[in-house]
C-alpha cells in the first residue's frame, strides 16, 4: 500500500450541491494530482498541484478547483454537481526532481442523485 | 495533446499461459510509460513503468517493452496466476517540459486468469 490517504471513502450528494475531497500525500512527496475514473474507464487527468499553484489543468470546467497546502496535503471542490460527476476521485503524489513514479490513493466514491 | 489507445479490451487466458497488452501512444515528446494493475474496488497500483532511453525493462513475471519509433509499448506477463486477474492500465506521461506530470491513460484491459 502507498502512503496516499483519500477521506471521505463515499460520499453521496444531490446534484446542484458543493462537494470537498480531500488528500494526504505520501511524505516527501510534493505533487499532488487529482483524476476522475467513471465506472469501466481508465483515470482522467483534472489537475496537478506543485508548491501550493497549479501546474497543469486537464479537460474539466471551472467547477472543478483545487487547493494544495504547505504540507502538501491537497482538496478537490466540485461545484454545481452534476449526474455525471459521479465517479471513482483518485490523487496521486510524487516527488517532482526525484523520479517520475506517481502513487494513488485508495479513491473517493461520489454518486450524485 | 497525448493519446493512448489499448487492445485488447477483454482477454483470458489460462493460468500459466503468457497474456500480452498493447499501447500505442501519439506525442513523441512522451517519455514515460508506466503500467497499473487495478482490482476491483481498489487503487491503481503502479507494476512496472520504462522510460524512453530503455527498450525493455523486465521484473520476475512482468516485463514491458517500448519501441519509439513506432510510438508504441506492450506488458508482458509469464507464467500468469489467477491473483494476477484484474484490470490493467497503460499510460503515458510527456516530461518536465510539458510543464506538468500528467498521466494519459488508456481505457483498460480486463484481464482474467482461468484455474
Amino acid at each position: 500500500e502507498t502512503g496516499v490517504t483519500q477521506s471521505p471513502t463515499h460520499l453521496i450528494k444531490t446534484r446542484g450541491q458543493q462537494v470537498t475531497l480531500r488528500c494526504s500525500s505520501q511524505s516527501g512527496h510534493n505533487t499532488v494530482s487529482w483524476y476522475q475514473q467513471a465506472l469501466g474507464q481508465g483515470p482522467q487527468f483534472i489537475f496537478q498541484y506543485y508548491r501550493e499553484e497549479e501546474n497543469g489543468r486537464g479537460n474539466f470546467p471551472p467547477r472543478f478547483s483545487g487547493l494544495q497546502f504547505p504540507n502538501y496535503s491537497s482538496e478537490l471542490n466540485v461545484n454545481a454537481l452534476e449526474l455525471d460527476d459521479s465517479a471513482l476521485y483518485l490523487c496521486a503524489s510524487k516527488n517532482r526532481g526525484l523520479s517520475d513514479e506517481q502513487y494513488f490513493g485508495p479513491g473517493t466514491r461520489l454518486t450524485v442523485t | 495533446g497525448e493519446n493512448v489507445e489499448q487492445h485488447p479490451s477483454t482477454l483470458s487466458v489460462q493460468e500459466g499461459d503468457s497474456a500480452v497488452i498493447k499501447c500505442t501512444y501519439s506525442d513523441s515528446a512522451s517519455n514515460y510509460f508506466p503500467w497499473y494493475k487495478q482490482e476491483l474496488g481498489k487503487r491503481p497500483q503502479l507494476i512496472i513503468d520504462i522510460r524512453s532511453n530503455v527498450g525493455e525493462k523486465k521484473d520476475q513475471r512482468i516485463a514491458v517493452t517500448l519501441n519509439k519509433t513506432a510510438k508504441h509499448f506492450s506488458l508482458h506477463i509469464t507464467e500468469t496466476q489467477p491473483e494476477d486477474s484484474a484490470v490493467y492500465f497503460c499510460a503515458a506521461i510527456l516530461g518536465p517540459g510539458a510543464g506538468s506530470y500528467q498521466l494519459t491513460f488508456g481505457k483498460g484491459t480486463k484481464l482474467s486468469v482461468i484455474p
